[in-house]
């Protein structure tokens, strides 16, 4: 267990539509990474906040947004949903160098 | 973007030793090396990191070449445990790159 929780774990919607994915990360780490998991990408890098603010961004589509709270908690937005945004989402937090990721978003987009 | 070149698959008898080579032949200077391992319906797990000298820990030693252009992740006494895709990522300010992956393959 890695100390970092993703909620929903399973999340099945349609084209067009809008979720929100949640992330905690381990007990007094600052950083929260979002990274997407799919069969012909790998693993992408999507967006780094660190204390709130953003401070590097990836691969991440203009549909696509996310923030971290007062309390360090993170949600990514996924909107106007395709096809080809079927994929596992993690989130990942770290102190310093070393990442702890989730378990894990499966989004299935139909 | 800083890439890293990983053979798709390996294979290792079990407590035998393992050699998961990588190379990074466009790192830069303030590039980290790191490695992490994926294990089926799990989120990656750190490994090993390091910047230019070998380096190890209770899992595993990183050997990094002196030209810092490849490195080899190194599991002394590999178990079934070990069966995973092991990542390769070059870290430059905390922007994760993973390349596509080794799958390890451990027999018993």
């Amino acid at each position: 267990d890695s100390g970092v929780t993703q909620t929903p774990k399973h999340l099945i919607t349609a084209t067009g539509q809008r979720v929100t994915l949640r992330c905690s990360p381990r007990s007094g780490d600052l950083s929260v990474y979002w990274y997407q998991q799919s069969l012909d990408q790998g693993l992408q890098f999507l967006i780094h906040y660190y204390n709130g603010e953003e401070r590097a961004k990836g691969n991440i589509l203009e549909r696509f947004s996310a923030q971290q709270f007062p309390d360090l908690h993170s949600e990514l937005n996924l909107s106007s949903l395709e096809l080809g945004d079927s994929a596992l989402y993690f989130c990942a937090s770290s102190a310093r160098e070393t990442q702890y990721f989730g378990p894990g978003t499966r989004l299935l987009v139909l | 973007d800083a890439k890293t070149t990983q053979p798709n698959s390996m294979e290792s008898n079990e407590e035998e030793p393992v050699h998961l080579p990588c190379n990074h032949s466009t790192i830069s200077g303030t590039d980290y090396i790191h490695w992490y391992r994926q294990l089926p319906s799990q989120g990656p797990e750190y490994v090993i990191h390091g910047l230019t000298s070998n380096v190890n820990n209770r899992m595993a030693s990183l050997a990094i070449a002196e030209d810092r252009k490849s490195s080899t992740l190194i599991l002394h006494r590999a178990t079934l445990r070990d069966a995973a895709v092991y990542y390769c990522i070059l870290a430059n300010f905390n922007k994760f790159y993973f390349g596509s992956g080794t799958k390890l393959n451990v027999k018993p």
